[in-house]
C-alpha cells in the first residue's frame, strides 16, 4: 500500500501568490515524522520543513508552513508569496518509529511547481 | 560548513560493466543513506548506515549491489554488473542521528547504462 500520496503531478502559481501542495499519508504507527523537500533542476534535495506526529502546532519555516491535519492524515505544504526560484519538484516524505528503531524515509511521487511571472 | 559531497556527478557505462559511487557526508553525521531515484519518482532507500554498521539494507539488490562505509565516514556504493534498469540518480544523504533528524542530500550521481 502506498504510504505517501501526492495527487498533484503539476501545479502552476502566479508570482507573489500563495500555493498549497497536497500530501496524504498512511501509517498505523503513532510516532512518525513528516518532511517536505524541494528538488530543483540541479537535482539536489533541499530540506524545507518537518512536522512530528506529536507536535501540537503546525510547523513554519519562513515562507513555508505545514498544514497538519492528523485525523485526516494530511500534511499539506503552503508556500506564501511565491517566487520564481520556487519552481521545482516538491516531495513529501514520512518516517515511522522512534530513534534508531525508526524505519526508512518514504517519499511520495512529487509535485512539480511552476511559478509564472 | 561543507555539504554532502558525491562523485562522480555523471557516469555513462555499458551494461555488464562495474561502476562505483563515492559519498562524503557532513562532518559529524553518524547516519548515512544511499537512495535511488528513478525518473519521475521519489527517492527510494537502498541502504542506511549507523556509523560503520548497515542497519537497513533490505532494499539493496544484493546480487549485484554492494556498499561499504569504512571508518564510519566515507561510503562507496558499487554495482557489478550494471543492467539497463539501473539507470537512475543515486543520492547520498546524511543526518546527525537515525531518528527524526532532517537528512541532508548530496547532488547525486546520474547513472546511464547503455
Amino acid at each position: 500500500a502506498q504510504k505517501i500520496t501526492q495527487t498533484q503531478p503539476g501545479m502552476f502559481v502566479q508570482e507573489k501568490e500563495a500555493v498549497t501542495l497536497d500530501c496524504t499519508y498512511d501509517t498505523s504507527d503513532p510516532s512518525y515524522g513528516l518532511f517536505w523537500y524541494k528538488q530543483p533542476s540541479s537535482g539536489e534535495m533541499i530540506f524545507l520543513i518537518y512536522q512530528g506526529s506529536y507536535d501540537q502546532q503546525n510547523a513554519t519555516e519562513g515562507r513555508y508552513s505545514l498544514n497538519f491535519q492528523k485525523a485526516r492524515k494530511s500534511a499539506n505544504l503552503v508556500i506564501s508569496a511565491s517566487q520564481l526560484g520556487d519552481s521545482a519538484m516538491y516531495f513529501c516524505a514520512m518516517r515511522e518509529g522512534r530513534g534508531n528503531q525508526g524505519g526508512k524515509l518514504i517519499f511520495g511521487q512529487g509535485t512539480e511547481l511552476s511559478v509564472k511571472p | 560548513e561543507a555539504g554532502v559531497v558525491q562523485s562522480p556527478r555523471y557516469k555513462i557505462i555499458e551494461k555488464k560493466q562495474p561502476v562505483a559511487f563515492w559519498c562524503n557526508p557532513i562532518s559529524g553525521h553518524n547516519t548515512l543513506y544511499w537512495y535511488r531515484q528513478n525518473l519521475g519518482q521519489g527517492p527510494e532507500l537502498l541502504i542506511r548506515y549507523e556509523n560503520e554498521e548497515a542497519v537497513d539494507d533490505s532494499q539493496l539488490p544484493k546480487d549485484r549491489f554492494s556498499a561499504e562505509r569504512l571508518k564510519g565516514v566515507d561510503s562507496t556504493l558499487k554495482i557489478q554488473p550494471a543492467e539497463l534498469g539501473d539507470s537512475a540518480v543515486y543520492l547520498c544523504a546524511s543526518s546527525f542521528s537515525g531518528g527524526f533528524d532532517e537528512q541532508y542530500f548530496g547532488p547525486g550521481t546520474r547513472l546511464t547504462v547503455t
